[in-house]
């Protein structure tokens, strides 16, 4: 697997607070990613970064907020969870260096995330 | 946008038949195809990938055909396994500066012995 890890591996929040997401890779890729994971939904993309400071959204934006401040950090807040956002939550890494113009992605392990 | 439609959801077949699944894309200008397998509670795992200037790629009992004029590609599995029992996904993206992946819903494949 790539030198991707996530934390917390699971988390049980209450809503309305706050919860923040950690991505870390060791591969120096320049891209990443926050995906959600929900049964009948396949992976959503909630947003994206393509470096350091350069983040953008995805399809499923709303109620996230990212930050990178740093290559190999990626990290991802729920300014006030939500029971809709009860969910597994994949980091992914890509770097169209190593794979020519065609996006290569590999995932995280994953974070599962409950809110009650 | 980019959407991806993947057909069936469920599909189960017994140990040594073949396995087909398929994808649809709305974005011509796509050009890059990715299949991932998930086993249960893992994560994505990339097995293989198809680019727009070819129309076939095999990696051993697994392929992949693209078919661009229709706009769908498809992943075949022969000779099943138990150990082929997962959740696959088919992707698209564009390349050049989008950097993103667009993934159909999933196929639950299960193969008995």
């Amino acid at each position: 697997d790539a030198g991707i890890t996530q934390s917390p591996r699971h988390k049980v929040t209450e809503t309305g607070t706050p919860v923040t997401l950690r991505c870390h890779q060791t591969e120096n890729h320049r891209y990443m990613y926050w995906y959600r994971q929900d049964p009948g939904h396949g992976l959503r993309l909630i947003h994206y970064s393509y470096g350091v400071k350069d983040t953008d959204k995805g399809e499923v934006s709303d109620g996230y907020s990212v930050s990178r401040s740093k290559t190999e950090d990626f990290l991802l807040t729920l300014e006030s969870a939500t029971s809709s956002q009860t969910s597994v939550y994949f980091c992914a890494i890509s770097d169209l260096r190593t794979s020519g113009a065609y996006n290569e992605q590999f995932f995280g392990p994953g974070t599962r995330l409950t809110v009650l | 946008g980019e959407n991806v439609e993947q057909h069936p959801s469920t599909l189960s077949v017994q140990e040594g038949d073949s396995a087909v699944i398929k994808c649809t894309y709305s974005d011509s200008a796509s050009n890059y195809f990715p299949w991932y397998k998930q086993e249960l509670g893992k994560r994505p795992q990339l097995i293989i990938d198809i680019r727009s200037n070819v129309g076939e790629k095999k990696d051993q009992r697994i392929a992949v055909t693209l078919n661009k004029t229709a706009k769908h590609f498809s992943l075949h599995i022969t000779e099943t396994q138990p150990e082929d029992s997962a959740v696959y996904f088919c992707a698209a993206s564009k390349g050049g500066s989008n950097y993103k992946l667009t993934f159909g819903k999933g196929t639950l494949l299960t193969v008995n012995p």
